[in-house]
């Protein structure tokens, strides 16, 4: 399977503790990004790479979390100090920007979260 | 910053046609897309706009309007399995080319 691999895919932590999120992306693309994702509502972003350069992370994440891929390839996605509200479908989704390619994201299957 | 509105819900009969639009605001449009994801599932890519006018895809085609920042997908001959969150996502140049989406469509297919 060539695809995007999100591992684990699910989660259940207490209030409080430390979680961690691996994404690894179509090996030839060099985009990565981060979302996160309710029921009933769109992806948000979060945090965007271009190879191992994070190039943007949204106001909205407090400085709870933290992103990085090492060598432009995997990434993982921490939570410090988990809250209630973290919980939540935490998407990964790589492109390849080049050329007359479109840049569409292609989306791992999601980690979900649950803090109790 | 960006805004991007589209119905929240929607619903239409099985062999007929459903437009879903999508209005956005953004200060560094670099292209539009159209996603669709089936509950419980990540979503997959339907449909680009980069310039104005239609693109056809098979029973899905997507209009682009870049001076009215108006966008529809259009689906036709609809099937059951059409069923499904249909999310408009705007590329923003502004920062880096980050994708932002919509807070989806929900269509709902009926026999």
């Amino acid at each position: 399977d060539t695809g995007v691999s999100q591992n684990p895919r699910h989660k259940i932590t207490k209030r409080g503790q430390n979680v961690t999120f691996r994404c690894d992306p179509i090996s030839e693309h060099n985009r990565l990004y981060w979302y996160r994702q309710t029921l009933g509502q769109g992806p948000e972003f979060l945090t965007y790479f271009q190879n191992e350069a994070q190039l943007e992370k949204s106001r909205l994440l407090s400085d709870r979390f933290s992103a990085e891929r090492p060598k432009g390839s995997f990434s993982t996605l921490e939570i410090q100090r988990t809250e209630q509200g973290d919980s939540a479908m935490y998407l990964c989704a790589s492109s390849f920007s080049g050329g007359s390619n479109t840049g569409e994201l292609f989306f791992g299957e999601g980690s979900r979260l649950t803090v109790l | 910053g960006q805004n991007i509105d589209q119905p929240t819900e929607m619903t239409a009969t099985e062999g007929a046609i459903v437009q879903i639009n999508c209005t956005y605001q953004t200060s560094g449009f670099n292209g539009l897309f159209w996603y669709q994801q089936h509950a419980g599932e990540a979503p997959t890519f339907l449909s680009y706009n980069v310039l104005d006018g239609l693109e056809e895809k098979g029973r899905f085609s997507s209009f682009l309007s870049r001076s009215k920042g108006y966008s529809y997908l259009l689906l036709k001959e609809l099937q059951m399995k059409d069923s499904a969150s249909y999310l408009c996502a705007v590329r923003d140049r502004t920062g880096g080319f980050k994708t932002i989406f919509g807070a989806g469509t929900r269509l709902f297919v009926k026999a």
